[in-house]
Protein backbone atom coordinates (compact mmCIF):
# COMPACT_ATOMS: atom_id res chain seq x y z
CA UNK A 1 0.00 0.00 0.00
CA UNK A 2 0.70 3.65 -0.01
CA UNK A 3 1.39 3.87 3.60
CA UNK A 4 1.16 1.88 6.78
CA UNK A 5 -1.96 0.85 8.00
CA UNK A 6 -3.31 0.31 11.02
CA UNK A 7 -6.97 -0.88 12.42
CA UNK A 8 -9.02 -0.24 14.65
CA UNK A 9 -7.93 3.38 14.93
CA UNK A 10 -9.19 3.78 18.19
CA UNK A 11 -10.59 0.77 20.31
CA UNK A 12 -12.46 1.33 23.63
CA UNK A 13 -12.07 -2.64 25.77
CA UNK A 14 -13.29 -3.61 29.25
CA UNK A 15 -10.35 -4.60 31.79
CA UNK A 16 -9.90 -8.25 31.77
CA UNK A 17 -10.75 -8.44 27.82
CA UNK A 18 -8.42 -9.55 25.16
CA UNK A 19 -7.95 -7.10 22.23
CA UNK A 20 -5.60 -7.73 18.43
CA UNK A 21 -4.49 -4.38 17.20
CA UNK A 22 -3.39 -5.02 13.20
CA UNK A 23 -0.41 -3.40 11.11
CA UNK A 24 -0.38 -3.17 7.73
CA UNK A 25 3.11 -1.83 6.29
CA UNK A 26 4.03 -0.46 3.82
CA UNK A 27 4.91 -3.04 0.45
CA UNK A 28 8.45 -4.34 0.38
CA UNK A 29 9.53 -3.50 3.68
CA UNK A 30 11.20 -6.45 5.55
CA UNK A 31 11.37 -4.38 9.26
CA UNK A 32 8.57 -3.72 11.50
CA UNK A 33 8.27 -1.99 14.53
CA UNK A 34 5.38 -1.87 17.86
CA UNK A 35 5.95 1.14 19.51
CA UNK A 36 4.05 2.31 22.55
CA UNK A 37 2.87 5.95 23.26
CA UNK A 38 1.27 6.45 26.99
CA UNK A 39 -0.20 9.57 28.23
CA UNK A 40 2.87 11.79 29.17
CA UNK A 41 5.77 9.25 27.89
CA UNK A 42 7.58 9.40 24.92
CA UNK A 43 7.38 6.50 22.44
CA UNK A 44 8.61 3.21 24.46
CA UNK A 45 9.97 0.67 21.73
CA UNK A 46 8.16 -2.90 22.32
CA UNK A 47 8.81 -5.66 19.36
CA UNK A 48 10.61 -5.56 16.14
CA UNK A 49 10.53 -7.86 13.21
CA UNK A 50 13.47 -8.35 10.59
CA UNK A 51 12.40 -10.60 7.31
CA UNK A 52 12.49 -14.22 8.79
CA UNK A 53 14.94 -13.86 11.70
CA UNK A 54 13.26 -14.06 15.46
CA UNK A 55 11.71 -10.93 16.26
CA UNK A 56 13.32 -8.48 19.17
CA UNK A 57 10.63 -8.78 21.82
CA UNK A 58 13.25 -7.31 24.53
CA UNK A 59 10.66 -4.17 24.91
CA UNK A 60 7.06 -5.99 25.59
CA UNK A 61 6.20 -5.04 28.48
CA UNK A 62 4.74 -8.08 30.07
CA UNK A 63 4.00 -11.85 28.70
CA UNK A 64 0.50 -10.30 28.00
CA UNK A 65 1.80 -8.76 25.04
CA UNK A 66 2.52 -10.87 22.03
CA UNK A 67 2.60 -10.24 18.24
CA UNK A 68 3.15 -12.16 14.99
CA UNK A 69 3.82 -11.39 11.27
CA UNK A 70 2.42 -13.50 8.71
CA UNK A 71 4.08 -14.41 5.51
CA UNK A 72 6.35 -11.33 6.53
CA UNK A 73 3.53 -8.69 6.03
CA UNK A 74 0.61 -7.47 7.88
CA UNK A 75 1.72 -8.03 11.82
CA UNK A 76 -1.01 -8.46 14.73
CA UNK A 77 -0.36 -7.40 18.49
CA UNK A 78 -2.34 -9.03 20.88
CA UNK A 79 -2.55 -7.90 24.30
CA UNK A 80 -4.53 -10.14 26.51
CA UNK A 81 -6.24 -9.42 29.89
CA UNK A 82 -6.14 -6.20 29.28
CA UNK A 83 -5.38 -3.37 32.06
CA UNK A 84 -6.21 0.53 32.47
CA UNK A 85 -2.55 1.18 32.36
CA UNK A 86 -2.25 -0.58 28.67
CA UNK A 87 -4.55 2.43 27.98
CA UNK A 88 -1.87 4.15 25.25
CA UNK A 89 -1.49 5.10 21.57
CA UNK A 90 0.08 2.22 19.92
CA UNK A 91 2.07 2.70 16.64
CA UNK A 92 3.49 0.75 14.23
CA UNK A 93 6.52 1.30 11.69
CA UNK A 94 8.13 -0.55 9.04
CA UNK A 95 11.28 0.19 7.16
CA UNK A 96 13.37 -1.50 3.67
CA UNK A 97 16.02 -2.25 6.62
CA UNK A 98 16.36 -1.87 10.29
CA UNK A 99 18.76 1.37 9.23
CA UNK A 100 16.55 3.06 6.90
CA UNK A 101 14.40 5.61 7.17
CA UNK A 102 11.02 4.57 9.22
CA UNK A 103 7.56 4.87 8.17
CA UNK A 104 4.89 5.36 10.67
CA UNK A 105 1.47 4.12 10.99
CA UNK A 106 -1.40 6.64 12.36
CA UNK A 107 -1.92 4.54 15.76
CA UNK A 108 -4.11 2.71 17.62
CA UNK A 109 -5.89 4.81 20.57
CA UNK A 110 -6.10 2.32 23.25
CA UNK A 111 -8.47 2.74 25.71
CA UNK A 112 -9.23 0.20 28.60
CA UNK A 113 -11.96 0.53 31.01
CA UNK B 1 22.19 5.77 29.71
CA UNK B 2 20.97 7.08 26.54
CA UNK B 3 18.07 9.73 27.46
CA UNK B 4 16.56 13.00 25.18
CA UNK B 5 15.21 15.94 26.81
CA UNK B 6 12.42 18.45 25.03
CA UNK B 7 12.02 21.57 26.69
CA UNK B 8 8.29 23.14 26.43
CA UNK B 9 5.57 20.99 25.83
CA UNK B 10 4.12 23.36 24.33
CA UNK B 11 5.47 26.38 21.63
CA UNK B 12 3.21 28.91 20.18
CA UNK B 13 4.46 31.25 17.84
CA UNK B 14 3.02 34.13 15.41
CA UNK B 15 3.06 33.62 11.62
CA UNK B 16 6.63 34.29 9.84
CA UNK B 17 7.84 34.67 13.28
CA UNK B 18 10.93 31.97 13.89
CA UNK B 19 10.32 28.89 15.11
CA UNK B 20 13.11 26.91 17.64
CA UNK B 21 12.31 23.88 19.06
CA UNK B 22 14.88 22.32 21.48
CA UNK B 23 16.24 19.04 22.24
CA UNK B 24 19.02 18.15 24.24
CA UNK B 25 20.56 14.52 24.79
CA UNK B 26 22.43 12.30 26.81
CA UNK B 27 24.87 9.34 25.34
CA UNK B 28 27.86 7.71 26.07
CA UNK B 29 28.49 7.23 22.70
CA UNK B 30 27.96 9.00 19.52
CA UNK B 31 24.62 9.88 19.20
CA UNK B 32 22.98 9.41 15.49
CA UNK B 33 19.88 12.18 15.97
CA UNK B 34 16.26 12.88 14.52
CA UNK B 35 13.29 15.01 14.70
CA UNK B 36 10.14 13.40 13.59
CA UNK B 37 6.83 15.77 12.84
CA UNK B 38 3.72 14.36 13.59
CA UNK B 39 0.49 16.47 11.70
CA UNK B 40 -2.72 16.16 13.09
CA UNK B 41 -4.47 12.92 12.03
CA UNK B 42 -1.25 11.83 10.51
CA UNK B 43 1.08 8.80 11.36
CA UNK B 44 4.76 10.13 12.09
CA UNK B 45 6.94 11.60 9.23
CA UNK B 46 10.91 12.15 9.38
CA UNK B 47 11.87 15.60 8.90
CA UNK B 48 15.52 15.19 9.20
CA UNK B 49 18.58 13.30 10.81
CA UNK B 50 22.33 13.59 12.10
CA UNK B 51 24.22 10.48 11.54
CA UNK B 52 27.67 12.20 11.95
CA UNK B 53 28.51 13.97 8.86
CA UNK B 54 27.68 17.56 8.91
CA UNK B 55 26.57 19.19 11.94
CA UNK B 56 24.08 21.81 10.47
CA UNK B 57 21.29 19.36 8.96
CA UNK B 58 18.82 20.53 6.43
CA UNK B 59 15.69 18.92 6.43
CA UNK B 60 11.79 18.74 4.40
CA UNK B 61 9.88 21.74 4.95
CA UNK B 62 12.22 24.33 5.79
CA UNK B 63 13.44 23.26 8.27
CA UNK B 64 17.20 22.47 9.61
CA UNK B 65 18.64 21.32 12.85
CA UNK B 66 22.39 21.98 14.35
CA UNK B 67 24.16 19.18 16.46
CA UNK B 68 26.58 20.71 18.89
CA UNK B 69 28.52 18.36 20.83
CA UNK B 70 29.53 20.80 23.47
CA UNK B 71 25.92 21.36 24.54
CA UNK B 72 24.65 18.12 23.66
CA UNK B 73 21.70 20.02 21.68
CA UNK B 74 19.96 19.00 18.67
CA UNK B 75 17.43 22.23 18.56
CA UNK B 76 15.12 22.31 15.60
CA UNK B 77 14.80 25.65 13.30
CA UNK B 78 12.82 26.90 10.78
CA UNK B 79 13.20 30.81 9.79
CA UNK B 80 9.51 31.82 9.03
CA UNK B 81 6.84 29.80 10.33
CA UNK B 82 3.47 29.12 8.23
CA UNK B 83 0.34 27.93 9.42
CA UNK B 84 1.08 24.56 7.75
CA UNK B 85 3.72 23.78 10.72
CA UNK B 86 1.53 23.20 13.60
CA UNK B 87 1.90 19.78 14.59
CA UNK B 88 3.62 17.58 17.34
CA UNK B 89 7.54 17.75 16.80
CA UNK B 90 8.97 14.84 18.63
CA UNK B 91 13.07 14.86 18.48
CA UNK B 92 14.81 10.85 18.63
CA UNK B 93 18.14 9.68 19.52
CA UNK B 94 19.42 6.73 17.92
CA UNK B 95 21.99 3.77 18.62
CA UNK B 96 23.99 3.43 15.74
CA UNK B 97 21.27 4.25 13.68
CA UNK B 98 19.40 1.50 14.60
CA UNK B 99 15.57 2.49 14.82
CA UNK B 100 14.53 -0.49 17.14
CA UNK B 101 16.79 1.53 19.29
CA UNK B 102 15.33 5.16 19.49
CA UNK B 103 15.32 6.92 22.18
CA UNK B 104 12.35 9.42 22.26
CA UNK B 105 11.60 12.95 23.81
CA UNK B 106 8.32 13.88 24.65
CA UNK B 107 7.06 15.72 22.14
CA UNK B 108 7.15 19.69 21.82
CA UNK B 109 3.64 20.59 19.99
CA UNK B 110 3.97 23.84 18.16
CA UNK B 111 1.06 26.27 17.29
CA UNK B 112 1.36 28.79 14.69
CA UNK B 113 -0.58 31.79 15.10
CA UNK B 114 -2.06 34.32 12.49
Amino acid sequence: GAGVSQSPSNKVTEKGKDVELRCDPISGHTALYWYRQSLGQGLEFLIYFQGNSAPDKSGLPSDRFSAERTGGSVSTLTIQRTQQEDSAVYLCASSLGSTTEAFFGQGTRLTVV
Amino acid sequence: AQSVTQLGSHVSVSEGALVLLRCNYSSSVPPYLFWYVQYPNQGLQLLLKYTSAATLVKGINGFEAEFKKSETSFHLTKPSAHMSDAAEYFCALGDAGNNRKLIWGLGTSLAVNP
